[in-house]
C-alpha cells in the first residue's frame, strides 16, 4: 500500500525564494496535517484539513506561510518569501475519519535548508 | 503550561531492563492519545493507540490516567534496538483531530 507520499525529499534554496512542499495523502483518508520539526521546537502543527478544508492553521509562524489542499489527493505547504529560520523537517502526515480516534500515518518529510 | 509534556531524558538503561515514561496533557477533554516512536529524524512511527482501560502489545503497556491527566508507556525487556524517541501523542481541540506532540523522551539501551 502506498503511504502517505512528500516531495521534495531534499530542498536547498537561498534566502528569499518561493518554496513548495507538495503532499500525496493517503486515498481515503480524510484529513490531512503539516507538521515542522526542529531540535529546538520539536513536532509543531502548522495546519490541517478536513475533507480538503482548512480547520486550524493557529500553527503557521508567519503570513509567509501558506497552504492548500485543492483536493482529497494533493495538498501544498509554501513559503514565500524563505528565511534562514525556516530550516527545517516538514512532515506530512494523514489520517482516516476526523470523527473518530484516527492515529496519524506520516509521510519521510521534506529536509529543508534556507541560506 | 504546555498542551503536552514530557521529560526529554535520556533515560539509560541496561539490556533487559524496565523503562517507564509519562506525558501530561493540558486539555480535559481529550479523548485520543498515543505514543509515537521516532529514529534519528526519520518520520515519527505509530507504536500503539492509549485505550482508556490501558492496552498491551507485546512488551509494551500504555496507560492512561484522566483524574491526573497523564498517559503512560512501559516498555519490558529493552533491547537495543528500542533506543529511539518516544513521543506522545494528544489531541487538544474537542474532537479527536486537532493532534499536538510532545517534545519526546530520549531512551537509550546499552548492552
Amino acid at each position: 500500500d502506498a503511504g502517505v507520499i512528500q516531495s521534495p525529499r531534499h530542498e536547498v534554496t537561498e534566502m528569499g525564494q518561493e518554496v513548495t512542499l507538495r503532499c500525496k495523502p493517503i486515498s481515503g483518508h480524510n484529513s490531512l496535517f503539516w507538521y515542522r520539526q526542529t531540535m529546538m521546537r520539536g513536532l509543531e502543527l502548522l495546519i490541517y484539513f478536513n475533507n480538503n478544508v482548512p480547520i486550524d492553521d493557529s500553527g503557521m509562524p508567519e503570513d509567509r506561510f501558506s497552504a492548500k489542499m485543492p483536493n482529497a489527493s494533493f495538498s501544498t505547504l509554501k513559503i514565500q518569501p524563505s528565511e534562514p529560520r525556516d530550516s527545517a523537517v516538514y512532515f506530512c502526515a494523514s489520517s482516516g475519519d476526523p470523527y473518530r480516534i484516527s492515529p496519524l500515518h506520516f509521510g519521510n518529510g521534506t529536509r529543508l535548508t534556507v541560506t | 503550561r504546555k498542551e503536552v509534556e514530557q521529560d526529554p531524558g535520556p533515560f539509560n538503561v541496561p539490556e533487559g531492563a524496565t523503562v517507564a515514561f509519562n506525558c501530561t496533557y493540558s486539555n480535559s477533554a481529550s479523548q485520543s492519545f498515543f505514543w509515537y516512536r521516532q529514529d534519528c529524524r526519520k518520520e515519527p512511527k505509530l507504536l500503539m493507540s492509549v485505550y482508556s482501560s490501558g492496552n498491551e502489545d507485546g512488551r509494551f503497556t500504555a496507560q492512561l490516567n484522566r483524574a491526573s491527566q497523564y498517559i503512560s508507556l512501559l516498555i519490558r525487556d529493552s533491547k537495543l534496538s528500542d533506543s529511539v524517541t518516544y513521543l506522545c501523542v494528544v489531541n487538544v481541540d474537542g474532537g479527536y483531530n486537532k493532534l499536538i506532540f510532545g517534545a519526546g523522551t530520549r531512551l537509550a539501551v546499552h548492552p
